[in-house]
């Protein structure tokens, strides 16, 4: 299995776009997360899916962000309209049910700059 | 609330020296540990974890970690250091459904 995939991996726009941040997950796994990072903040758990469906969106900073999870093997995360304290480093990972032994997979990253 | 707090915000380690990470926890109940490692500019990658069993867990890359109840930590050592463990490492709890991640600490490994 290629692991969990995002795109793009850079993405450099200017205040006021929309930003639409794509990920493809693991085969098989029922869960997915998407994260945010930055230096200031840490590791912050933006939304869940679990059998494509949201189960907890509390993390999402406000209404300029949304996700979705149209199938199993695809979840975007919209930013519309981007501001520059966005920027950040947006990850995508997925497990295999959440027992709570099982890890989960990390892709690679979004590198997202506002301007 | 779980939680879980990684005291060290970096630590530096001479090559082949051996190199602790710490992590302590808060749990009710019987608590799930992870470590995770961020090389740069890439994923969190899965190291090791502690579901119950031996205190001393072996993972990926010659890391373990040492599950002490009564101090309620979960430290990640290494015998002897490489400069290619230089990385961000967390430290993670589960909570119900979720991972609660420590803040991470980053590891300097000077040949």
């Amino acid at each position: 299995d290629a692991g969990v995939i995002q795109s793009p991996r850079h993405e450099v726009t200017e205040m006021g776009q929309e930003v639409t941040l794509r990920c493809k997950p693991i085969s098989g796994h029922d869960y997915l997360f998407w994260y945010r990072q930055t230096m200031m903040r840490g590791l912050e758990l933006l939304i869940y899916f679990n059998n494509n469906v949201p189960i907890d969106d509390s993390g999402m900073p406000e209404d300029r962000f949304s996700a979705k999870m149209p199938n199993a093997s695809f979840s975007t995360l919209k930013i519309q309209p981007s501001e520059p304290r966005d920027s950040a480093v947006y990850f995508c990972a997925s497990s295999f049910t959440l027992a709570q032994y099982n890890e989960q997979f990390f892709g690679p990253g979004t590198r997202l700059t506002v301007l | 609330a779980q939680s879980v707090a990684q005291p060290e915000d970096q630590v530096n380690v001479a090559e082949g020296n051996p190199l602790t990470v710490k992590c302590t926890y808060s749990v009710s109940g019987n608590p799930y540990l992870f470590w995770y490692v961020q090389y740069p500019n890439r994923g969190l990658q899965f190291l090791l974890k502690y579901i119950t069993g031996d205190n001393l867990v072996k993972g990926s890359y010659g890391f373990e970690a040492e599950f002490n109840k009564s101090q309620t930590s979960f430290h990640l050592k290494k015998p002897s250091a490489l400069v290619s463990d230089s990385a961000l490492y967390f430290c993670a709890v589960r909570d119900a459904v979720l991972l609660i991640w420590g803040a991470g600490t980053k590891l300097i490994i000077k040949p």
